[in-house]
């Protein structure tokens, strides 16, 4: 119940397309779900990160659906960039879960120039 | 920008020796964090630290783990008898506050068991 399932593991989109990547939760008690990012050799860093209270959320060219019903979230990265590529991966943490992050699987995004 | 550092960047070690791995959290963070990521998984909790103590550990973390600030700045991860799948990198983290708060990640400690 405490898994953060990801979609899809690879990634591969032309410059300027748009990329989409989806998980879903089990825990309903899961009330924070951050977007990380990962380059290689280098810590995850905090993209953007969304509270159930919104549906939607943007930060310039990142926008996270959040769809509580269903217990999924997406990441949307518009106008994608070769700069974008990178790992990225979701996470999510409750109240009554502590602060640990759960994460999912990561999805490797490849934008080709 | 403040960052979380990592030392070493790379340990190698024998089945069966200890190690500590050594993080310095930024300064006026509170909350600290341990999470590791065997190669091609994902990333994976291992404890996390408040108020000079243990808050939270996961199933992986077992008797060989164990963590301390030894000092204001410093935050350890000591394996005691190193297995082979303990083989990973090994993340540390600290935030500001509770779980809403951005965790800042350090780079990263790769830990090889031969």
């Amino acid at each position: 119940q405490q898994q953060v399932k990801q979609s899809p593991q690879s990634l591969i989109v032309q410059k300027g397309g748009i990329s989409i990547i989806n998980c879903a939760y089990e825990n309903t008690a899961f009330d924070y779900f951050p977007w990380y990012q990962q380059f290689p050799g280098k810590g995850p860093a905090l993209l953007i990160a969304i509270r159930p209270d919104v549906s939607e959320k943007k930060e310039g060219r990142f926008t996270i659906s959040f769809n509580k019903s269903a217990k999924q979230f997406s990441l949307h990265i518009m106008d994608s960039q070769p700069g974008d590529s990178a790992t990225y991966f979701c996470a999510a943490s409750g109240e009554t879960s502590g602060s640990r992050l759960t994460f999912g699987e990561g999805t490797q995004l490849t934008v080709n120039p | 920008e403040p960052e979380v550092t990592q030392t070493p960047s790379h340990q190698v070690t024998q089945m069966g020796q200890e190690v500590i791995l050594r993080c310095v959290p930024i300064s006026n963070h509170l909350y600290f964090y341990w999470y590791r990521q065997i190669l091609g998984q994902k990333v994976e909790f291992l404890v996390s630290f408040y108020n000079n103590e243990i808050s939270e550990k996961s199933e992986i973390f077992d008797d060989q783990f164990s963590v301390e600030r030894p000092d204001g700045s410093n935050f350890t991860l000591k394996i005691r008898s190193t297995k082979l799948e303990d083989s990973a990198m090994y993340f540390c983290a600290s935030s500001p506050g509770g779980y809403t708060d951005t965790q800042y990640f350090g780079p990263g400690t790769r830990l090889t068991v031969l």
